[in-house]
């Protein structure tokens, strides 16, 4: 069954923890990211990938790390430093027609 | 930068009436255009895209034409149903070819 997989699909976060967000594909997109939604405010792109062993910061990169080791997979780390993380997390791959799909997401909320 | 504005929300409409969505979009060059929906707690799915100007995307009943004159992409649909009831995003890819800019969405409630 082709597609992306994102897990868990609900994370609690305590305050000064490090939590990690998978995102695994098997379309063999090149290309990877991951975006947060907040109510009102779209989409807004922490980070991306276009090959493996590289990436890119996004426009809200500050309190978030990433990897790129394997090309199926582009886990997410929502840092201590990451303030205000309560959101909706997406990841989406792409070719190199431009379309992106989306995975169905994880719900971060803090305790 | 390159940026997308859609009509604010929320938009409710009866079953079977027509729906216009407005989209414009900031570029420089010449982006493709998409349009995407997400059901409630799910990702986002692609709904249809334009990649060049008079460009007509369609995909389940739902069109938009790419229009430089007036750099706009709205979506549209003749009857809708409640099946629908979604959020629609609108999107341009940058220069690089691969980010997408979005829009902020447009919830749209359709009621029996």
């Amino acid at each position: 069954d082709g597609g992306i997989t994102q897990s868990p699909k609900y994370l609690f976060r305590k305050e000064g923890q490090n939590v990690t967000l998978s995102c695994e594909q098997n379309l063999n997109h090149d290309a990877m990211y991951w975006y947060r939604q907040d109510p009102g405010q779209g989409l807004r792109l922490i980070y991306y990938s276009q090959i493996v062993n590289d990436f890119q910061k996004g426009d809200i990169a500050e309190g978030y790390s990433v990897s790129r080791e394997k090309k199926e997979s582009f886990p997410l780390t929502v840092t201590s430093a990451q303030k205000n993380p309560t959101a909706f997390y997406l990841c989406a791959t792409s070719d190199t027609a431009e379309t992106q799909y989306f995975g169905p997401g994880t719900r971060l909320l803090v305790l | 930068g390159d940026s997308v504005t859609q009509m604010e929300g929320p938009v409710t409409l009866s079953e079977e009436a027509f729906l216009t969505i407005n989209c414009t979009y900031t570029a420089t060059g010449y982006p493709s255009l998409f349009w995407y929906v997400q059901y409630p707690g799910e990702g986002l799915q692609l709904l249809l895209k334009a990649t060049k100007a008079d460009d007509k995307g369609s995909n389940k009943g739902f069109e938009a034409t790419y229009r430089k004159e007036t750099t706009s992409f709205h979506l549209e649909k003749g009857s809708v149903q409640v099946s629908d009831s979604a959020v629609y995003f609108c999107a341009l890819s940058d220069l690089s070819g691969y980010a997408l800019n979005f829009g902020k969405g447009t919830s749209l409630l359709v009621t029996p």
